[in-house]
């Protein structure tokens, strides 16, 4: 199994510009999170999708991220436009069910710069 | 209030030595916990998880569970430079998602 893809691995963009993050999701996984990390305020959650709905946002910073999941094998988040506190490193990870006792595996990441 | 919390460390262990790593949470629902292992610049890969008050071994990692004091470590034994990294603690109550505690590193010295 090749894992969760995400791409690209590293983004620099100039603030302003609209910024979009893609994942692939492990074949057969329902749950689909997204992640930021930083260092001051280490692994968020921004949202998290089941059966390709979304079913809490409430981690998403505000409007200007969004994030959709077309269908079971892909998902985007997209920033429009960045500004430089949106610099992190961005994780998708994906479990196969919401389930008491399963895990979620991760992405390799994408490290956004916004200068 | 945070909702798990760990030592931010570094926690500092020669080779060979056991190091242990602690997390406390808040959430007294809470039903499942989980161990990630986090190397500098990769992302978080799952190394153990526990469900149920007592110890659980897997090779040189033991994690133990103490549900009335809301209390989950990670123990491991005969530690090796290559187990020098960020350890984070998750925790799920029910079938909500998982939170993360901000991690603790680890260093262990040759």
């Amino acid at each position: 199994d090749a894992g969760v893809i995400q791409s690209p691995r590293h983004e620099v963009t100039e603030m302003g510009q609209e910024v979009t993050l893609r994942c692939k999701p492990i074949s057969g996984h329902n749950s689909l999170f997204w992640y930021r990390q930083t260092m001051m305020r280490g692994l968020e959650l921004l949202i998290y999708f089941n059966n390709n709905v979304p079913i809490d946002d409430s981690g998403m910073p505000e409007d200007r991220f969004s994030a959709k999941m077309p269908n079971a094998s892909f998902s985007t988040l997209k920033i429009q436009p960045s500004e430089p506190r949106d610099s992190a490193v961005y994780f998708c990870a994906s479990s196969l069910s919401q389930g008491i006792y399963t895990e979620a595996f991760f992405g390799q990441g994408t490290r956004l710069t916004v200068v | 209030q945070k909702e798990v919390e760990q030592n931010s460390g570094p926690l500092s262990v020669p080779e060979g030595a056991i190091a242990s790593l602690n997390c406390t949470y808040s959430d007294r629902v809470s039903q499942s916990f989980f161990w990630y292992r986090q190397y500098s610049g990769k992302s978080p890969e799952l190394i153990m998880s526990i469900y149920s008050n007592g110890d659980k071994e897997d090779g040189r990692f033991t994690a133990q569970l103490n549900k009335a004091s809301q209390y989950v470590s990670l123990l491991i034994r005969d530690s090796q430079p290559s187990d020098s990294a960020t350890y984070l603690c998750a925790v799920k109550r029910g079938y909500s998602t998982l939170t993360f505690g901000k991690g603790t590193m680890l260093l262990v010295s040759p």
